[in-house]
């Protein structure tokens, strides 16, 4: 069964430094997602991505972060300069639009940010 | 404020147990409507979506109330496996895509 392929599983990083999140969505599907998900706390969205473009993000995306598809294949998230706030687990989904938007989620990244 | 609310609980059942889970929204233009378990530090995992008729899958029952903002999950006969957190998700659509918004969860444990 294709899934949602997520490197590294744990990240550890120290304020201020540059941190990219890598995933390998699922081959034939068209949109992908970050999220975010603070222990103990909900999963809240942060961008979807589409065409090679931004389609939609939310007020917790800000400068500090970015996306790129690379290549055919990869999906990254890009945080700037990191904050320990940032310290989290990153999950990346794709979806099928044929599939009304049911989303499939990577393993996810821990980030801790010390 | 478009939020999704969800009981917290946790429920605690016996196996063999049947459940429901609410989950309100407040977005009256929300399109489309998942639930997903979670299990402690894992991704969520589609469990089904929601479609206005109401769905099934196995011992999975969802069903959505458009007039009064809400879905909701039955789950018969509990399994240990059935223990996790169930995920409300709903889907806005502005600008022509689609905004997931999460609810915190409802947390399930089945016991012998």
């Amino acid at each position: 069964e294709p899934e949602v392929t997520q490197t590294p599983s744990h990240q550890v990083t120290q304020m201020g430094q540059e941190v990219i999140l890598r995933c390998v969505p699922i081959s034939n599907h068209l949109y992908f997602y970050w999220y975010r998900q603070i222990l103990g706390q909900k999963v809240e969205f942060l961008v979807s991505f589409y065409n090679n473009e931004i389609s939609e993000k939310s007020e917790i995306f800000d400068d500090q972060f970015s996306v790129e598809r690379p290549d055919g294949s990869n999906f990254t998230l890009k945080i700037r300069s990191t904050k320990l706030e940032d310290s989290a687990m990153y999950f990346c989904a794709s979806s099928d639009e044929g599939q009304g938007y049911e989303q499939y989620f990577g393993p996810g990244t821990r980030l801790t940010v010390t | 404020r478009k939020e999704v609310e969800q009981d917290p609980g946790p429920f605690n059942v016996p196996e063999g147990a049947t459940v429901a889970f609410n989950c309100t929204y407040s977005n009256s233009a929300s399109q489309s409507f998942f639930w997903y378990r979670q299990d402690c530090r894992k991704e969520p995992k589609l469990l089904m979506s929601v479609y206005s008729s109401g769905n099934e899958d196995g011992r999975f029952t969802a069903q959505l109330n458009r007039a009064s903002q809400y879905i909701s999950l039955l789950i018969r006969d509990s399994k240990l496996s059935d223990s996790a957190t169930y995920l409300c998700v709903v889907n806005a659509e502005p600008g022509g895509s689609y905004i997931p918004t999460f609810g915190r969860g409802t947390s399930l444990i089945v016991h012998p």
